[in-house]
């Protein structure tokens, strides 16, 4: 069964702390992994990953992709607390399919 | 405000309604989605169309019923839903293939 799993599933931290996000998988056909913030309501596209080791980065943002070992991470550097939000990995499944397999996010809040 | 725009935004009704979600998009997508998304949880993929065509349905329930018109809109017809229906509802378009999908801000269905 395809599983994306996040981690942590919450965190708490104070303006301009450093976070890492986790994200794991186990999928048959992997095409690429994608990063959306969720705020209250649409999630917004934030990095696609295709290519391991290579970084992708967005102002404060960055993320990278490991294909050997089924992880990416993503960095946030000097939190602002505009970045409190739920953060979620999906990997797109190769085939044709246009299916995403989201992890269940992980929910950061940046405190004042 | 995103570039994929869903109407209502919030949608109450009964058990014997019938009721329609819209999502309409310009970006010239060929490939549309529709997601269900419970509090504290990820996106369920429910339906994907690819140039106007069902090309998947994650074996939802046949009170969900989709249509898509034409290449910018879908449709999401509601009938006799029951109150575990209730739920956010996100619509989603992208390019067909290695592209990232892009999501509306949702409905928030309410079923008494």
């Amino acid at each position: 069964e395809d599983k994306v799993v996040q981690s942590p599933l919450s965190l708490v931290v104070h303006e301009g702390d450093t976070v890492t996000l986790n994200c794991s998988y186990e999928v048959t056909n992997f095409r690429s992994l994608l990063w959306y913030k969720q705020e209250k309501k649409a999630p917004t596209f934030l990095f696609m990953l295709t290519s391991s080791g290579i970084e992708k980065k967005s102002g404060r943002l960055s993320s990278i992709l490991d294909k050997k070992e089924l992880f990416s991470i993503l960095n946030i550097t000097a939190t602002q607390t505009g970045d409190s939000a739920v953060y979620l990995c999906a990997v797109d499944l190769s085939g044709g399919t246009y299916k995403y397999i989201f992890g269940t996010g992980t929910r950061l809040k940046v405190l004042a | 405000d995103t570039e994929v725009t869903q109407t209502p935004k919030h949608l109450v009704m009964g058990m014997t309604n019938k009721k329609s979600l819209k999502c309409e998009q310009h970006m010239g997508h060929r490939a549309m989605y529709w997601y269900k998304q419970k509090a504290k949880k990820p996106p369920e993929l429910m339906f994907v169309y690819s140039y106007e065509k069902l090309s998947i349905n994650e074996s939802v329930p046949s009170r969900f019923s989709p249509e898509c018109p034409n290449s910018s809109l879908l449709n999401l017809h509601l009938h006799a839903l029951q109150p575990e229906d209730s739920a956010l509802y996100l619509c989603a378009s992208s390019h067909p293939g290695d592209q990232p999908q892009h999501f509306g801000d949702g409905t928030r269905l309410s079923i008494l």
